[in-house]
C-alpha cells in the first residue's frame, strides 16, 4: 500500500530564516505531487504540483520555491520566511488524475 | 465568482438526522469531483468520488448535477464521529490540478 510521509510535524521559525520541507511518497511510482497550505480557519492553498522529477509548476508567486530531486520526493523550500508563511502546509499525491492523498502535514509557525 | 463555492457552516444537527451538503464549481469542464473531511488540525482525508451516475457508501451518498454544476453529500443517521469539515474538491478537465472549497463545518450534538 501506499504511503506518504512528511517532517517535520511542527515547526517554529524567526522571520527571515531559511526553511525546507520534505515529503516522501512510499508504494508507487510517477506520483503527481503537490505542495498546499492552508492557512487558519482557510481553504486549501494550492502552492506547487509537479507531474515529474525536476518538473515544477507553481501557482502562487511567492518566497517559496519546491524541488523534485527524485520520484517519490518533494521539498518545498524558502530563503527567507515571512511572517505570512506561517500555516499548515500539506504534500499530497495522486496516481495521474484521480484522488489525492494527503501527508501528515507540518505545521508551521514564524515568529 | 469563486471557482468551488461552499456554505460554511456550521450545521449543527442532532445525532441521528439527514444533512445535505451542496458544492457548485464555476467549470463546465470540469471532470472529476471529491468530498474530503477534515479534522481540526488534520490532513483531509478521502470520503468519497463522486460519479456521473451518483454513488453510495454506507450512510454517505453523493451526487453529481452536471446541468447545474453542483455536486451534494448526503449523510443519513449522523453520528457524533460525522463532526468535521467537508471540502469539495474539483479537478478541472486537462488539468492535473484540484481546486477546493473552503469547506462546510458539521457539528452533531448529542
Amino acid at each position: 500500500s501506499q504511503t506518504i510521509h512528511q517532517w517535520p510535524a511542527t515547526l517554529v521559525q524567526p522571520v527571515g530564516s531559511p526553511l525546507s520541507l520534505e515529503c516522501t511518497v512510499e508504494g508507487t511510482s510517477n506520483p503527481n505531487l503537490y505542495w498546499y497550505r492552508q492557512a487558519a480557519g482557510r481553504g486549501l492553498q494550492l502552492l506547487f504540483y509537479s507531474v515529474g522529477i525536476g518538473q515544477i509548476s507553481s501557482e502562487v508567486p511567492q518566497n517559496l520555491s519546491a524541488s523534485r530531486p527524485q520520484d517519490r520526493q518533494f521539498i518545498l523550500s524558502s530563503k527567507k520566511l515571512l511572517l505570512s508563511d506561517s500555516g499548515f502546509y500539506l504534500c499530497a499525491w495522486s496516481p495521474a488524475v484521480y484522488e489525492q492523498y494527503f501527508g501528515p502535514g507540518t505545521r508551521l509557525t514564524v515568529t | 465568482r469563486k471557482e468551488v463555492e461552499q456554505d460554511p457552516g456550521p450545521f449543527n444537527v442532532p445525532e441521528g438526522a439527514t444533512v445535505a451538503f451542496n458544492c457548485t464549481y464555476s467549470n463546465s469542464a470540469s471532470q472529476s469531483f471529491f468530498w474530503y473531511r477534515q479534522d481540526c488540525r488534520k490532513e483531509p482525508k478521502l470520503l468519497m468520488s463522486v460519479y456521473s451516475s451518483g454513488n453510495e457508501d454506507g450512510r454517505f451518498t453523493a451526487q453529481l448535477n452536471r446541468a447545474s454544476q453542483y455536486i451534494s453529500l448526503l449523510i443519513r443517521d449522523s453520528k457524533l464521529s460525522d463532526s468535521a469539515t467537508y471540502l469539495c474538491v474539483v479537478n478541472p478537465s486537462g488539468t492535473y490540478k484540484y481546486i477546493f472549497g473552503t469547506g462546510t463545518r458539521l457539528k452533531v450534538l448529542a
